[in-house]
Parts: C-alpha cells; sequence; structure tokens
C-alpha cells in the first residue's frame, strides 16, 4: 500500500502570486485533511475534505480553497500569498472524517514566500 | 492561553537519562490525546496514542489525567536517535487534531 504523497516538495513564489499544492491519500483512505506548520509551531489545520466535500476549516482566510478529486486526492490553493504563508503544508489523509482511525501524513511541501 | 500547551524546551540531556515531557490542553470536551515525534524537516509521525489508563510502548510510558486535562510523555534510557522535536495532540469536539508547538529534545553522547 502507498502513502501520502505531496507535491512538489520545494516551491518558491513571489508575494501576490498563487500557489496549488497536490496531495494523493493513502490507498483506502476518503479523507484529506491538510495543515499549515510555521517554523517552531505546531501544525494548524487549514480545512479537511470528505468525499469531495469541505466539512471542517480552521481559522485561515478564504484566499485558502480547497478541492478533493473522486480519487480522494486533493488540491491546496492560496491565492495573493503573503509572506507569512511561508511553511510546512502537509496533507494527512485518513479513512473516514473522524480522527480515531488515525492519519497518515505526507511529507510536507515547504512554501517559501518572497 | 493556547489550547494546547508545551514545555518551551529545548531539553538538553545526556544519553541514558530519563526525560519527561509535559502537556496540558484546555478543551474538556477533547477525547483522544496523542504523542507525535517530528525530525527536522520532516512530517510529523506518531509515536503513541494516550489513554487514560496510561499505556506504554518499550522505553516510552505516556500518561492522561482528564481531570487535570494533563498529558505526559517519558522517555526511559534515551538513545541518541530520540533527538527530535515531540508534538503533543488532542482532537476537538469535531475530532480535528489541535497540536502543541512541540518540545525539542537533544539528546547528548
Amino acid at each position: 500500500e502507498t502513502g501520502v504523497t505531496q507535491s512538489p516538495t520545494h516551491l518558491i513564489k513571489t508575494r501576490g502570486q498563487q500557489v496549488t499544492l497536490r496531495c494523493s491519500s493513502q490507498s483506502g483512505h476518503n479523507t484529506v485533511s491538510w495543515y499549515q506548520q510555521a517554523l517552531g509551531q505546531g501544525p494548524q489545520f487549514i480545512f479537511q475534505y470528505y468525499r469531495e466535500e469541505e466539512n471542517g476549516r480552521g481559522n485561515f482566510p478564504p484566499r485558502f480553497s480547497g478541492l478533493q478529486f473522486p480519487n480522494y486526492s486533493s488540491e491546496l490553493n492560496v491565492n495573493a500569498l503573503e509572506l507569512d504563508d511561508s511553511a510546512l503544508y502537509l496533507c494527512a489523509s485518513s479513512l473516514g472524517q473522524l480522527s480515531e482511525y488515525g492519519y497518515t501524513f505526507g511529507s510536507g511541501t515547504r512554501l517559501t514566500v518572497v | 492561553r493556547k489550547e494546547v500547551e508545551q514545555d518551551p524546551g529545548p531539553f538538553n540531556v545526556p544519553e541514558g537519562a530519563t526525560v519527561a515531557f509535559n502537556c496540558t490542553y484546555s478543551n474538556s470536551a477533547s477525547q483522544s490525546f496523542f504523542w507525535y515525534r517530528q525530525d527536522c524537516r520532516k512530517e510529523p509521525k506518531l509515536l503513541m496514542s494516550v489513554y487514560s489508563s496510561g499505556n506504554e510502548d518499550g522505553r516510552f510510558t505516556a500518561q492522561l489525567n482528564r481531570a487535570s486535562q494533563y498529558i505526559s510523555l517519558l522517555i526511559r534510557d534515551s538513545k541518541l536517535s530520540d533527538s527530535a522535536t515531540y508534538l503533543c495532540v488532542v482532537t476537538d469536539s469535531n475530532y480535528q487534531l489541535i497540536w502543541g508547538a512541540g518540545t525539542k529534545l537533544i539528546i547528548k553522547p
């Protein structure tokens, strides 16, 4: 069984640009969650997708948006990038929308906004 | 007040020592509790779940006190390979993960 894969691994963008990050969930998992981890901090929950619908969102502005596809892979889109958006973006997949089944994390995308 | 608070660290300890991590959480409705380990520039990995009865996995022991809203992790006979950041994680009422900022552990030979 394959784990969670994220792409790209590293990315440099300019303030004001838009970025799309991608995540392929672990085989058999139907739920994907996205997290932002700033340097020296714990991950912060952005949102979760279950069966192609957003079913939970953290304290992030609307310029953070996402999609989940029929194969349960997912995208995170960030518009109008700001310097503070520089962080490690983590995707986690799980079986079911409740985390008691456990999460599998991808290795993350490190975004730098200059 | 942060939802999940951990010792700020870093902890610098000699190899073979016992290390204790503490964590408090603010939401009494939290249902599940975990310790994750994160190596530098890597993703977090589940170390162990934490149960009210306490649980042990080799050199690692986790405890939960729901009344005090307190979680602990004890590492005995620490190894160089234990050097990492340890993150305390609880779930909210929607089972979303709420993370502490982590405590960095440095084991010295």
